[in-house]
């Protein structure tokens, strides 16, 4: 069955640099999501993407974050200058455009992001 | 704005018994729909069921059944004749449709199942 996988698994970093974080979503899927959790608190929206541009996103989703999808599979989060606050799992989800599963987001296993 | 609210941090269920797990949400829509996803340990989140907002009936899943109580604005999982497998964390979650066409999820803080042989 298809799914959404994230990589890596676990990214530690210092603060202040750039990471990126890399989702590829179902294959034929249009909607793409970044969401992310703090430990110990909720799962929380960061950003919805379609036709190559964000459709909508929170106030966490403040100029240090981007998304991007660089090529025909993959769909990435970039934080510029990562802060202590940004230690959170990240999640990727996609959703098909079409069919009684379109509102339906699927989920990868998540992106751990350590930041020190 | 829209909240989710799981009070039920932790629970645990001895196999093969029945086990409820509870949402309760806010939000000014009538229509919506509300989820139940599982995660269990270092797997992604799976969806374990679902119900639309303007059905009255509630859904069910083979083991998995909900009580949605929409006037209440609860929405309950309840899990039969629960397996070894089921321990995971359980979330709640709200999904409203925005205007764009995004569907966003509003989701609760989890409730961590364990299920004890």
């Amino acid at each position: 069955e298809p799914e959404v996988t994230q990589t890596p698994s676990h990214q530690v970093t210092q603060m202040g640099q750039e990471v990126i974080l890399r989702c590829v979503p179902i294959s034929n899927h249009l909607y793409f999501y970044w969401y992310r959790q703090i430990l110990g608190q909720k799962v929380e929206f960061l950003v919805s993407f379609y036709n190559n541009e964000i459709s909508e996103k929170s106030e966490i989703f403040d100029d240090q974050f981007s998304v991007e999808r660089p090529d025909g599979s993959n769909f990435t989060l970039k934080i510029r200058s990562t802060k202590l606050e940004d230690s959170a799992m990240y999640f990727c989800a996609s959703r098909s455009p079409l069919g009684a599963s379109k509102n339906i987001q699927y989920f990868g296993a998540g992106t751990r992001l350590s930041v020190l | 704005a829209q909240t989710v609210t799981q009070s039920q941090p932790e629970m645990s269920v001895q196999e093969a018994e029945t086990v409820t797990l509870s949402c309760t949400y806010d939000t000014s829509e009538n229509n919506y729909y509300l989820f139940w996803y599982k995660q269990p340990p270092s797997r992604q989140m799976i969806l374990v069921i679902r119900q639309e907002a303007y059905k009255q009936q509630n859904a069910t899943e083979n083991r998995f059944s909900v009580n949605f109580q929409k006037a209440a604005k609860s929405f309950s999982l309840k899990i039969s004749d629960s397996q070894l497998g089921d321990t995971a964390m359980y979330f709640c979650a709200f999904m409203k449709l925005y205007t764009s066409g995004t569907y966003k999820y509003i989701f609760g803080t989890g409730t961590r199942l364990k299920v004890l042989a």
